[in-house]
């Protein structure tokens, strides 16, 4: 069990670009959730998969935000047309549902936007 | 709708001392609550949690909590504070049934040499 991977780990971009980021759960987990973290505040969720199905998106997922979960496996998370606000933290967490509420964090992708 | 508070984003001990991080919460049903611990350009590592049964829960690295529900608190203690506890602690609650966690803003720990 290697845990929850994400890549890449950093990634700096201008304005107006696309960016994709990648998460791979642990491996027998069905759950992954997306949280964003901007400096100085707590992780906030974005949306989460059961196995390939997309169960609920926050609001702070704008249209400009899609997340994927193909076989239910590894997820992306894009992001069109990128803002200096979309500048954070981007987290990937896992869970298996019906075990021990626990949801294993991975260590993040950070997006800075110039 | 559900909330923490932590009171204190910043809190500071001498090494040796009791650690007490403070979380409040609402809730309109039975909560799971969490503490986790992140350290600098990590990704968050669980302390702690409560979901049923006893309500004094303990963790790892000696960290220990209480849930209070007619006080809706879960602060997060530690008799006697190490170097290495120096991190920021995040609270977080899961209404029962919903997955999505909801956590507060964060206290940064710094301990005192």
């Amino acid at each position: 069990d290697t845990g929850v991977s994400q890549n890449p780990r950093h990634k700096i971009t201008k304005r107006g670009q696309n960016v994709t980021f990648r998460c791979d759960p642990i491996s027998e987990h069905n759950r992954l959730y997306w949280y964003r973290q901007t400096l100085g505040q707590g992780p906030e969720f974005l949306t989460y998969f059961q196995n390939e199905a997309q169960l609920e998106k926050s609001r702070l997922l704008s249209d400009r935000f899609s997340a994927e979960r193909p076989k239910g496996s590894f997820s992306t998370l894009e992001i069109q047309r990128t803002e200096q606000g979309d500048s954070a933290m981007y987290l990937c967490a896992s869970s298996q549902q019906g075990g021990n509420y626990e949801q294993y964090f991975g260590p993040g992708t950070r997006l800075t936007v110039t | 709708a559900q909330s923490v508070t932590q009171l204190g984003s910043h809190v500071s001990v001498s090494e040796g001392a009791l650690v007490l991080l403070r979380c409040n919460y609402s809730s309109s049903v039975p909560p799971y609550l969490f503490w986790y611990v992140q350290y600098p350009n990590q990704g968050l590592q669980l302390l702690l949690k409560y979901t049923t049964g006893a309500t004094l829960v303990k963790g790892i690295n000696g960290f220990e909590a209480e849930f209070k529900k007619s006080e809706t608190s879960f602060h997060l203690t530690k008799p006697s504070a190490h170097m290495s506890d120096a991190a920021e602690y995040f609270c977080a609650v899961e209404p029962f049934g919903n997955e999505k966690l909801t956590f507060g803003t964060g206290t940064r720990l710094t301990i005192i040499p």
